[in-house]
């Protein structure tokens, strides 16, 4: 059974920097594809990002709201994705959910609790 | 990128009724559609992936289909287990779009 856990949520200042981490379990990781998408409070869900899997080239596309200020890694060998955001916003606030990405010929099939980032000042 | 427009955004209906959620792009694309349920509180689950494929261990009763432009998401007799909120997600090519959300309510 695949299992994510999602860590390293908490609060940030407007303008601040936070890295949220996602350990995987149960899968090959460094086939998965990965992604993170996010719900603010009382509010939809949005797609934030995803990355490839190494042998796919291991790039990372991002939603247009985070674009140049949210970067997705991986490190396969401890099984781990990172989400780091920097130049937060208030908006930002929100439920981040780290999920598997494409695995053909689906996506989302696995997905963590979810961790709270608050942006405040 | 690929807008999804969904409706309706509530929706409340009986035990047994037939439920259908519809899932509007804002350009065709190549069927690759997702359906999530979303209980308060709770992670997303998938239940339908390439707009018409049930995943396993998802109730019979959920069925999906359409393509280019338009997607639905047919509950044919509703259970009172099913409340919660429903989501499509377009994942053709690099970028994944979300719908708004239906929030159903069994009565």
């Amino acid at each position: 059974e695949v299992q994510l856990v999602e860590s390293g949520g908490g609060w940030a200042e407007p303008g601040g920097s936070l890295t949220i981490s996602c350990a995987a379990s149960g899968l090959i990781f460094s086939n998965a594809w990965m992604g993170w998408v996010r719900q603010a409070p009382g509010k939809g869900l949005e797609w934030v990002g995803r990355i490839k899997s190494t042998n796919h080239g291991g790039t990372s596309d991002y939603a247009d709201p985070v674009r140049g200020r949210f970067s997705i890694s991986r490190d396969d060998s401890k099984n781990l994705m990172y989400l780091q955001m920097n130049s937060l916003k208030p908006e930002d606030t929100a439920v981040y959910y780290c999920s598997t990405d494409w695995s053909y010929p689906r996506v989302g099939a696995s997905w963590g609790q979810g961790t709270l980032v608050t942006v405040s000042s | 990128d690929i807008q999804m427009t969904q409706s309706p955004s509530t929706l409340s209906a009986s035990v047994g009724d037939r439920v259908t959620i519809t899932c509007r792009a804002s350009q065709s694309f190549n069927n690759w559609l997702a359906w999530y349920q979303q209980k308060p509180g709770k992670a997303p689950k998938l239940l339908i992936h390439k707009a018409s494929g049930l995943e396993n261990g998802v109730p019979p009763r959920f069925s999906g289909s359409g393509s280019e432009t338009e997607f639905t998401l047919t509950i044919s007799s509703l259970q009172p287990d099913d409340s919660g909120t429903y989501y499509c997600q377009q994942y053709d090519g690099n970028s994944r779009t979300f719908g708004q959300g239906t929030k159903v309510e069994v009565k």
